[in-house]
């Protein structure tokens, strides 16, 4: 029972380079999320992805670019890392039933750890 | 403007006391609100959650309050184990898209043995 699995766990990087998060989940969700956890920041939403084909901006967007590859698998891509990129990364999945209360338990993966220097 | 806020990021309690933690909100559209419970190096899992038709649910040591007249809602744990340690987030729905949630910044629960 995988979940949401994310990859790579830890990954360090030097300013400028690129390198993409991969996310895939097997519990045939519609919505997928990627999330940053800064201390004292909670949860900021980066982008997200209603269902499979769209793909919208959250709170925090700027210096990334997602892919929803298909119904399991979205990734986040950082084109140029900047040190202010620094931070763990939360990939989650949902399923989202519009009008209903039910439905909004949000799941998440593990977690990735970057750090740019 | 935050619009999810847990105002106390930690708080220490004895082991087999009661935690509390507070999470108060300004939306009052939301109708819906969650808990999620967080260890170190781990995703946030999912703990319980709460509809705005009803005022309190349980789940064993479990109890969220909700008070929708101020805007506020309460995670009460009883009693209070070691196992409980860990960063405590809450979350509502956003009412402008049932695709996001509005999170706080999250309460880190330590218990003394």
């Amino acid at each position: 029972n995988a979940g949401v699995t994310q990859t790579p766990k830890f990954q360090v990087l030097k300013t400028g380079q690129s390198m993409t998060l991969q996310c895939a989940q097997d519990m045939n969700h519609n919505s997928m999320y990627w999330y940053r956890q800064d201390p004292g920041m909670g949860l900021r939403l980066i982008y997200y992805s209603a269902s499979e084909g769209t793909t919208d901006k959250g709170e925090v967007p700027n210096g990334y670019n997602v892919s929803r590859l298909n119904k399991r698998e979205f990734s986040l891509r950082l084109e140029s890392a900047a040190p202010s990129q620094t931070s763990v990364y939360f990939c989650a999945s949902r399923q989202t039933r519009t009008g209903q209360l039910s439905g909004n338990t949000i799941y998440f993966g593990e977690g990735s750890w970057l750090t740019v220097v | 403007d935050q619009q999810v806020k847990q105002n106390s990021p930690s708080l220490s309690v004895q082991e087999g006391r009661i935690s509390i933690l507070n999470c108060d909100y300004t939306n009052s559209m939301f109708d819906y609100f969650l808990w999620y419970k967080k260890y170190p190096a781990e995703g946030p899992t999912f703990l319980i959650s709460i509809s705005s038709i009803k005022d309190k649910n349980e789940d064993g040591r479990f109890t969220v309050f909700l008070n929708k007249s101020a805007k506020h809602l309460s995670l009460h744990i009883v009693p209070s184990q070691p196992g409980d340690s860990a960063v405590y987030f809450c979350a509502a729905p956003d009412g402008d898209s049932n695709y996001q949630l509005i999170w706080g910044a999250g309460t880190k629960l330590i218990i003394k043995p």
